[in-house]
């Protein structure tokens, strides 16, 4: 079957770094994506990796192992406006996404 | 990057009654036009593909009869909910690839909240 874990809910403290979980089962897989989503808005793109290793972009970077199913987003300085839901979403072999239910990060003070 | 415009952004109606979304892609062509629901809390749920020039496809459980979609060009779907009941007040979220760039990337549309009392 095709299915994606994550964590609930994580906490972290502005200007500390956090790592964000993903483990993932896709038949034929084409890639891991990450989206933020802030509540009442539409997810906005954050990464993309297709090969295994780590891509970074800025304060964050993402890391896929494909032998493994694992996935990670990492985000550096963290700020308060980074409180929001992670989304992981892995590509099938027909292109669909399949999500997981996302990570809501709380970021304190 | 690339732009998605989803139209109305919030709609409120009254049961029983159709309502009518829109999802424009703005600057660049997609075949393919992905809706999604999110209730409170819960992760996008995909209710259904939208292909231009043919029929959606619908994922298990979503009825294909209550959420009618039209792909009439490359660049506008549309998902018209039907007979609307309170249990449909949702976020309807649309997302479009772009054939050309053929990044993977998904570009979503801001989101339309639909309350239906």
């Amino acid at each position: 079957g095709q299915n994606i874990d994550q964590p609930t809910e994580m906490t972290a403290t502005e200007g500390a770094i956090v790592q964000i979980n993903c483990t993932y089962q896709t038949s034929g897989f084409n890639g891991l994506f990450w989206y933020q989503q802030h509540a009442g808005e539409a997810p906005t793109f954050l990464s993309y990796n297709v090969l295994d290793g780590l891509e970074e972009k800025g304060r964050f970077s993402s890391f896929l192992s494909r032998s493994k199913g694992y996935s990670y987003l990492l985000l550096k300085e963290l700020q308060m406006k980074d409180s929001a839901s992670y989304l992981c979403a892995s590509m099938d072999s027909n292109y669909q996404l399949i999500w997981g239910a996302g990570t809501k990060l709380i970021i304190k003070p | 990057g690339a732009v998605v415009s989803q139209h109305p952004s919030w709609v409120i109606c009254k049961s029983g009654t159709s309502v009518k979304i829109e999802c424009r892609s703005l600057d660049f062509q997609a075949t393919t036009m992905f809706w999604y629901r999110q209730f409170p809390k819960q992760s996008l749920m995909l209710m259904a593909t939208s292909n231009e020039g043919s029929k959606a496809t619908y994922e298990q459980g979503v009825e294909k009869d209550k959420f009618l979609i039209n792909h009439a060009s490359l660049t506008l779907s549309t998902l018209t909910v039907t007979s609307a009941h309170p249990e449909d007040s949702s976020f309807y979220i649309c997302s479009a690839r772009d054939i050309l760039r053929d990044t993977g990337e998904l570009f979503f549309g801001e989101g339309s909240r639909l309350t239906v009392l």
